[in-house]
């Protein structure tokens, strides 16, 4: 079966721009996680949804939002892009609604770049 | 609130080494424990997990064993081959920790032939 699918995988903006990046889980998983990968910081836990409410959000500012809709497809949003913007933004799905044993399947990631 | 420790790297092993990277934990209720891997230009993928204490996830010739009573998850491997190169994140999922997993900082493992 078809993988955790994020678009796109690379794209550059500039500070001040606004971008969207999407998740299409695999199907039948309900959750959907987001990550913010970086050299200096690791992973940072963005925010996880479940049957489109948000359950559970990281330690980023509000510039930082999501989504996730009907088909448990999902989109971030990064408003007033800064340089620390850039990095490699992770999506995982997950199938249970729990986190007991909560196994992640990653997507590829979108690689942002912020000029 | 929930958090997770690992040695920093790089570690350098020659093939046949053996291999050991400390994990370390702290979290409220009983959480499960995972070892996640992510090979060079390839994205994070689970290596192997643990959802008790003294249960022990293995795949691939690595091994964990979850210890409650030091908060640990050591991931180990008897002889690594240079295919083994990559960053290996220690994480953990809890749902006292609202449904999130939290990962530790990496490691990365350089093994020489």
């Amino acid at each position: 079966k078809a993988g955790v699918t994020q678009t796109p995988r690379y794209l550059i903006k500039t500070r001040g721009q606004q971008v969207t990046l999407s998740c299409s889980p695999i199907s039948g998983h309900r959750s959907v996680s987001w990550y913010q990968q970086t050299p200096g910081q690791g992973l940072q836990f963005l925010f996880e949804y479940f049957s489109e409410t948000q359950r559970n959000k990281g330690n980023f500012p509000g510039r930082f939002s999501g989504r996730q809709f009907s088909n448990s497809r999902s989109e971030m949003n990064v408003s007033t892009l800064e340089l620390g913007d850039s990095a490699l933004y992770l999506c995982a799905s997950n199938q249970r609604a729990g986190a007991g044993a909560n196994v992640l399947t990653f997507g590829a990631g979108s690689r942002l770049t912020v000029l | 609130g929930n958090s997770v420790t690992q040695m920093e790297g790089p570690v350098t092993l020659s093939e046949e080494a053996f291999l050991t990277i400390n994990c370390t934990y702290t979290a409220t209720g009983y959480p499960s424990l995972f070892w996640y891997v992510q090979y060079p230009g390839e994205g994070l993928q689970l290596l192997l997990k643990a959802t008790k204490a003294d249960d022990k996830g293995s795949n691939k010739g690595f091994e964990a064993t979850y210890r409650k009573e030091t908060t640990s998850f050591h991931l180990e491997k008897g002889s690594v081959q240079v295919s083994d190169s990559a960053v290996y994140f220690c994480a953990l999922s809890s749902n006292t920790g609202g449904f999130k997993t939290i990962f530790g900082a990496g490691t990365r493992l350089f093994v020489k032939a």
